[in-house]
């Protein structure tokens, strides 16, 4: 009964492929987000979305997408993946309005060659 | 833009021993700090947080100190036991923004 769940927990594709990471979560929270951890252990959050509003940072490129089909489900959509993207990706997820409590899923490490 | 920095990336502290882990962060504007602590293979899990408003909070061996002239936090984890060999990360959140450190990895030694 994992709290937050990702798959898959490792994807390795080619540069230029589209590719997806699905997140749920079963704590009945409101919120969900995604992270990504860079080479330097960097966590830097990538968007926080609830059924209200989709908040980015702006630093995302426009290739990566959140989609959420319900309340309990976040997956991220990346279209044309670069060298760069390599990285470990986290989804958490928090009750609306309290941000600074966030539960985390394992990660996802992509690798892209 | 690195709003929270956690200089030290490691320590070493002898079981039984005090863990002292050090935050800087440069947005006085933060209205919570959090530090989670993660295991290799593991997502980041929540440990202990602290409100702008105060300047101390205690959980157990966990106690997270905040100086806010200095906007300083840190952990004391007392007494250090090995299964708290892990990656701390401090945290700070101001509206929808959530900013975290680099990490420090803490050993601790049997």
């Amino acid at each position: 009964d994992t709290a937050v769940s990702q798959t898959p927990k490792y994807l390795v594709t080619q540069m230029g492929n589209d590719k997806s990471i699905k997140c749920e979560q079963n704590l009945g929270h409101d919120t969900m987000y995604w992270y990504k951890q860079d080479s330097k252990k960097f966590l830097k959050i990538m968007f926080s979305y609830n059924n209200k509003e989709l908040i980015i940072n702006e630093t995302v490129p426009n290739r990566f997408s959140p989609k959420s089909p319900d309340k309990a489900h976040l997956n991220l959509h990346i279209n044309s993946l670069e060298l760069g993207d390599s990285a470990v990706y986290f989804c958490a997820s928090s009750q609306a309005g309290v941000i600074y409590e966030q539960y985390f899923g394992p990660g996802t490490r992509l690798t892209v060659t | 833009d690195q709003q929270v920095k956690q200089n030290s990336p490691s320590l070493s502290v002898q079981e039984g021993r005090i863990s002292i882990l050090n935050c800087d962060y440069t947005n006085s504007m933060f209205d919570y700090f959090l530090w989670y602590k993660k295991y290799p293979a593991e997502g980041p899990t929540f440990l202990i947080s602290i409100s702008s408003i105060k300047d101390k909070n205690e959980d157990g061996r966990f106690t997270v100190f905040l100086n806010k002239s200095a906007k300083h936090l840190s952990l004391h984890i007392v007494p250090s036991q090995p299964g708290d060999s892990a990656v701390y990360f401090c945290a700070a959140q101001t509206g929808n923004q959530f900013y975290f450190g680099t990490g420090t990895s803490l050993t601790v030694i049997p």
